[in-house]
């Protein structure tokens, strides 16, 4: 079954530090997406990085990388030099590629994340 | 470039009347994905359009909730006799083509069943 788990529902940090958020997820897929979205106060939802399963380096774009560890099923997201800007709900997303075309996202719960001064 | 824009932002309807909620996607993507967030089920996939053409439904209840993609530039979603149970945030996306793509969200349709 297509599933994913984000266990922490928020964390609280000083800005300035670094923070990983967790996220597992299940499938049956050999191949498959990986995305990490930011939905702001507003209610925006900015994508902020992805990860292509069969690429083997972790992504990177900013202050934002991954920690993909495969055989575990996990991704993790990790901010550098937090800002209080940064607050937010982070998810984390799932897309399978299987036959039937679909590009659903399956998405987790959220992680909650409060940078303090 | 703009974004994907839906309208409206906000929608209150009473029970059992119909919604209709308009998705513009980002000029070029061919692709078009609806999703609803509510508090207690997060983040759920409803539909999924490529080229206009309806790929996936799998998630739109079965009745009441229809979607439609009549050209290039925008989608809609409709709900017949809306029930309280019916609010939540509606959103949009849109890639590029399909599966291999990032999705981009628009701002959502807050929509409150009276």
């Amino acid at each position: 079954a297509q599933k994913v788990t984000q266990t922490q529902t928020s964390i609280s940090v000083v800005e300035k530090t670094t923070v990983t958020m967790d996220c597992v997820y299940e499938t049956r897929d050999s191949s498959y997406f990986l995305f990490w979205y930011k939905q702001t106060a507003s209610g925006e939802i900015v994508f902020l990085i992805r990860q292509d399963s069969y690429k083997k380096e972790n992504a990177t774009v900013g202050h934002y990388s991954l920690n993909f560890q495969k055989p575990k099923s996990s991704i993790g997201l990790i901010i550098t030099a937090t800002q209080i800007e940064d607050s937010a709900v982070y998810f984390c997303a799932m897309r399978e590629v299987i036959t039937g075309n679909t590009g659903k996202l399956i998405f987790g719960l959220g992680t909650t994340l409060q940078v303090q001064p | 470039n703009a974004g994907v824009i839906q309208t409206p932002r906000h929608k209150v309807t009473g029970k059992g009347q119909e919604a209709t909620l308009w998705c513009e996607p980002i000029s070029g993507h061919s692709a078009v994905f609806w999703y609803r967030q509510t508090i207690v089920q997060g983040l759920e996939f409803l539909t999924y359009f490529r080229n206009q053409a309806p790929i996936d439904d799998s998630g739109m209840p079965k009745e009441r909730f229809s979607a439609q993609m009549p050209n290039q530039s925008h989608s809609t979603l409709k709900i017949q006799s809306t029930q309280p149970q019916d609010s939540a945030v509606y959103l949009c996306a849109s890639s590029l083509r399909g599966v291999q793509d990032t999705q981009y969200f628009g701002p959502g349709t807050r929509l409150l069943v009276l």
